[in-house]
């Protein structure tokens, strides 16, 4: 395993539903990642947390929420979704402080179904 | 090029065979290079961070090249054998000046290799 967790591993939701993903890592490191991979598609970077401070927001919907609260969990708060956000969403971390090349470590992703 | 490109999209060869892949990127404002090997229904595991034009780096019997000059890697496997079969992925890595790692994926190349 690598260290990095994410529940729930499967989720079926309405698109009125609010839900919660949530990723946990066990490597002291300080920057966390949410990934979005939709069918056909590569990977794409959805946030970034340095520090607990969101550093980047790929231009993504307010319909996705992410929360830090502390530098070893992430959560993405869904709400209203719509059917194409139907994907595999992936969290990630590492140990990145002043230098790129720093390896992220991923979970096993949770696969999110709107209906 | 813009984007981060992978060929081919997939790779069908017989349990001995040697192969390869490559990974294109852009060439300007390049910091790092990251491959993943990607099993189904698990976490997308690190292979190599290449940083210097020129690096090659080696584990078992995966190898990869890296040309920053004109934007490309090429990562080899020897005598390939079923449980290599997975889903290849590069990163280009672009870092934030507020740290973390912005990793931009290409879409992977899948292997799957026959007995």
């Amino acid at each position: 395993e690598t260290g990095v967790t994410q529940t729930p591993r499967h989720l079926v939701m309405g698109m009125t539903n609010k839900k919660s993903l949530k990723c946990e890592q066990h490597l002291g490191h300080n920057a966390m990642y949410w990934y979005k991979q939709s069918a056909k598609k590569p990977l794409e970077l959805m946030f970034v947390y340095s520090l607990e401070e969101r550093v980047e927001n790929n231009s993504v919907p307010s319909r996705f929420s992410p929360e830090c609260p502390n530098s070893s969990h992430l959560f993405l708060h869904l709400h209203t979704l719509q059917p194409e956000d139907s994907a595999l969403y992936l969290c990630a971390s590492s140990q990145a402080l002043v230098w790129s090349g720093d390896t992220q470590y991923f979970g096993p992703g949770t696969r999110l179904t709107v209906l | 090029i813009l984007n981060v490109e992978q060929s081919p999209q997939s790779l069908h060869v017989q349990e001995g065979d040697s192969t390869n892949f490559t990974c294109s990127f852009p060439s300007s404002n390049f910091y790092a290079l990251h491959w993943y090997r990607w099993e189904t229904a698990k976490s997308p595991e690190a292979l190599f961070v290449m940083t210097l034009n020129g690096d090659e780096k080696k584990k078992g019997r995966i190898s990869a090249t890296l040309n920053t000059k004109e934007g490309y890697s090429y990562l080899y496997i020897k005598g390939s054998q079923p449980e290599d079969s997975a889903t290849y992925l590069c990163a280009h890595d672009q870092m934030n000046n507020n740290a973390g790692n912005m990793l931009t994926f290409g879409g992977g190349t899948r292997l799957m290799v026959k007995p």
